[in-house]
């Protein structure tokens, strides 16, 4: 069964700070990666997602993802943080042939001044 | 921009009562799903359902739990007889196809059951 591990429930960053948020996932074929971000009060709004080649995706809000198999990882990057991107981010998992979502606990990203 | 609605966005019962949570997915898709969240865990796949049937759930989805599109535009999550475990966050999502395409997901229901 797949299951995915998102290291740290809080992730504290200043301003303008790079923001990595860790995702490891285990599974014994090649996954479909996700990452959405929940803003308060509102739904899971998709990020960006990895389904197969290029290995470095690129979402919005100037986020970004690297697939490594060999790592199992699929680690949440962005090179400078806005205020505006506090908020708790989630990864996904989700294998060919399944339409549902595995999911990481989320990471509350705060940002502070 | 469609998106997908849920009401009541809070809903509180006894433990026991049947409930019923309410999403509109976005009008052209046509694969639905619940998923829940218990505050401080995972978001966990309840079920999907396409053409007017489940097409898969996960072991939350027990007899007590039951989907259904009652008409053309509301796809409904009924409890009918509810637990204090059942106390968390549900979340509604639709997609247009199901294995390639991005779900969508509505701002969720608080359920708290006392």
């Amino acid at each position: 069964a797949q299951s995915v591990t998102q290291l740290g429930s809080h992730v504290s960053v200043s301003e303008g700070a790079l923001v990595l948020l860790r995702c490891n996932y285990s599974s014994s074929v090649p996954p479909y990666l996700f990452w959405y971000v929940q803003y308060p009060n509102q739904g899971l709004q998709l990020l960006l997602k990895y389904t197969t080649g290029a290995t470095l995706v690129k979402g919005i809000n100037g986020f970004e993802a690297e697939f490594k198999k060999s790592e199992t990882s699929f680690h949440l990057t962005k090179p400078s943080a806005h205020m505006s991107d506090a908020a708790e981010y989630f990864c996904a998992v989700r294998h060919s042939g399944y339409s549902t979502l595995t999911f990481g606990k989320g990471t509350m990203l705060l940002v502070s001044p | 921009e469609p998106e997908v609605t849920q009401t009541p966005s809070h809903q509180v019962t006894q433990m026991g009562q049947e409930v019923i949570l309410r999403c509109v997915p976005i009008s052209n898709h046509l694969y639905f799903y619940w998923y829940r969240q218990i505050l401080g865990q995972k978001v966990e796949f309840l079920v999907s359902f396409y053409n007017n049937e489940i097409s898969e759930k996960s072991e939350i989805f027990d007899d007590q739990f039951s989907v259904e599109r009652p008409d053309g535009s509301n796809f409904t999550l009924k409890i009918r007889s509810t637990k204090l475990e059942d106390s968390a966050m549900y979340f509604c999502a639709s997609s247009e196809k199901a294995l390639y395409n991005e779900q969508f997901f509505g701002p969720g229901t608080r359920l708290t059951v006392l």
